[in-house]
């Protein structure tokens, strides 16, 4: 149980464009997800939390107009990197807490965006 | 002080041999405990977690957790060069809307 797809798991896009990418929970139901990001041999850097049905928590430096995210069901949630640069190329990675009562995170496998 | 630290690595060690992996906390509000492997280029996989103090199994793996010394550790038996990745410690307190910390994680290499 408790598994959390992502895509795609890799985009490739030139610069001045947006890039949306999806998260789902597949068999269970997620009022949270979150998105982080990670840069190479780094950490992972917590962006955002996604609310079901309500608006995302963005973490500090983080422009929510550049990426939007929208939680519009329990099992979905999708980031928009908005008119992509080169510094936005990245390792977007979403997570959600489907251990029931746990306070526990599953992530999905990651979503490598490279920006031209 | 950092609320999780995880030393970095790379830590080496021959195929075969018994790998502990450590962390250190300050939050005594931390009462999940978990254990994450990431290999290159893929997201995390959850490999165990705990609640509150003790011992968990779970084939080759073993996570402790002492809550008196705020110490968890990852026991890797048996060790593989498949085992090599990166793992991350994670901690959280009880209630869901807490935040999860991670330390920066211990990028391990087995040697065949």
């Amino acid at each position: 149980g408790a598994v959390v797809s992502q895509h795609p798991s890799w985009v490739i896009c030139k610069s001045g464009t947006s890039v949306k990418i999806e998260c789902r929970s597949l068999d269970f139901q997620a009022t949270t997800m979150f998105w982080y990001r990670q840069f190479p041999k780094q950490s992972l850097m917590l962006m955002a939390t996604s609310n079901e049905g309500s608006k995302a928590t963005y973490e500090q430096g983080v422009e929510k107009d550049k990426f939007l995210i929208n939680h519009a069901s329990l099992t979905l949630s999708t980031l928009t990197v908005t008119s992509a640069h080169p510094e936005d190329s990245s390792f977007y990675i979403c997570s959600a807490s489907g251990h029931s009562g746990a306070n526990v995170l599953t992530f999905g496998a990651g979503s490598r965006l490279t920006v031209l | 002080q950092k609320e999780v630290e995880q030393d970095p690595g790379p830590l080496s060690v021959p195929e075969g041999a018994i790998v502990s992996l450590n962390c250190t906390y300050s939050n005594s509000a931390f009462q999940y405990f978990m254990w994450y492997r990431q290999y290159s280029r893929k997201g995390p996989e959850l490999l165990m977690y705990t609640y509150s103090s003790g011992n968990k199994e779970d084939g080759r793996f073993t996570a402790q957790v002492d809550k008196s010394s705020k110490y968890i550790s990852l026991f890797i038996r048996d060790s593989q060069p498949s085992d090599s990745a990166t793992y991350l410690c994670a901690m959280s307190a009880w209630n869901r809307d807490d935040k999860i910390i991670f330390g920066k994680g211990t990028r391990l290499h087995i040697l065949p």
